[in-house]
């Protein structure tokens, strides 16, 4: 199993609609979890942060993580054109503790 | 605050050849990554400096690539004898702290993307 694992998508969702974004991840990693944000062409954007079991919002976003389960998520509330992005799961752990990158989940928000 | 810069944004190399490519991180942070992202594909960790000194270098960095931070602030990172499986974009990041600590997170610059010919 690697250690950050995302569906690669296309998630296809129509404007002012919910994204949800889901990634899980191995017992190699534990520690903090982010949600970063790359437009095509662009280096990658840092949009959430996460350290502890629960939700965390941040305007139209909200991660989410649940540690028992082994998964984090990410929910963008009134979808816009503009968010469409590959949105990149990100992990500390592994066998050196350092910051862990799953492919990334495609989403496409249709006007 | 300016963000990480990288230069140059886009590098056109022949087989063979040799390229060095630069980053200066955000001027606070003593910590300095390197990544490579291909197409489809998350970024994958090269290697890192707390201040000047090189703490991890990953498997993927063969004996052509070498990465140095003189100073504890800009880095380099050179490839020598280039080869088509180079082609990439290479990332750099800096942060405050250690490994995605609270309040330290990376923050990337815009990346330098290779084509080797």
């Amino acid at each position: 199993q690697k250690e950050v694992e995302q569906n690669s998508g296309p998630l296809s969702v129509p404007e002012g609609a919910i994204a949800s974004l889901n990634c899980t991840y191995s017992d190699r990693v534990s520690q903090s979890f982010f949600w970063y944000r790359q437009y095509s062409g662009k280096s990658p954007e840092l949009i959430m942060s996460i350290y502890s079991n629960g939700d965390k919002e941040d305007g139209r976003f909200t991660a989410q993580l649940n540690k028992a389960s082994q998964y984090v998520s990410l929910l963008i509330r009134d979808s816009q054109p503009s968010d469409s992005a590959t949105y990149l799961c990100a992990a500390v752990g592994g066998a050196t503790n350092k910051l862990i990158f799953g492919t990334g989940t495609l989403l496409a928000v249709q006007p | 605050d300016t963000g990480v810069s990288q230069d140059p944004r886009h590098k056109i190399t022949k087989r063979g050849q040799n390229v060095t490519f630069r980053c200066d991180p955000i001027s606070e942070h003593n910590r300095l990554y390197w990544y490579r992202q291909t197409l489809g594909q998350g970024p994958e960790f090269l290697t890192y400096f707390q201040n000047e000194a090189q703490l991890e270098k990953s498997r993927l960095l063969s004996d052509r690539f070498s990465a140095e931070r003189p100073k504890g602030s800009f880095s380099t990172l050179e490839i020598q004898r280039t080869e088509q499986g180079d082609s990439a974009m290479y990332l750099c990041a800096s942060s405050l702290g250690g490994w995605g600590a609270r309040n330290s997170p990376l923050h990337f610059g815009n990346g330098t993307r290779l084509t080797v010919t």
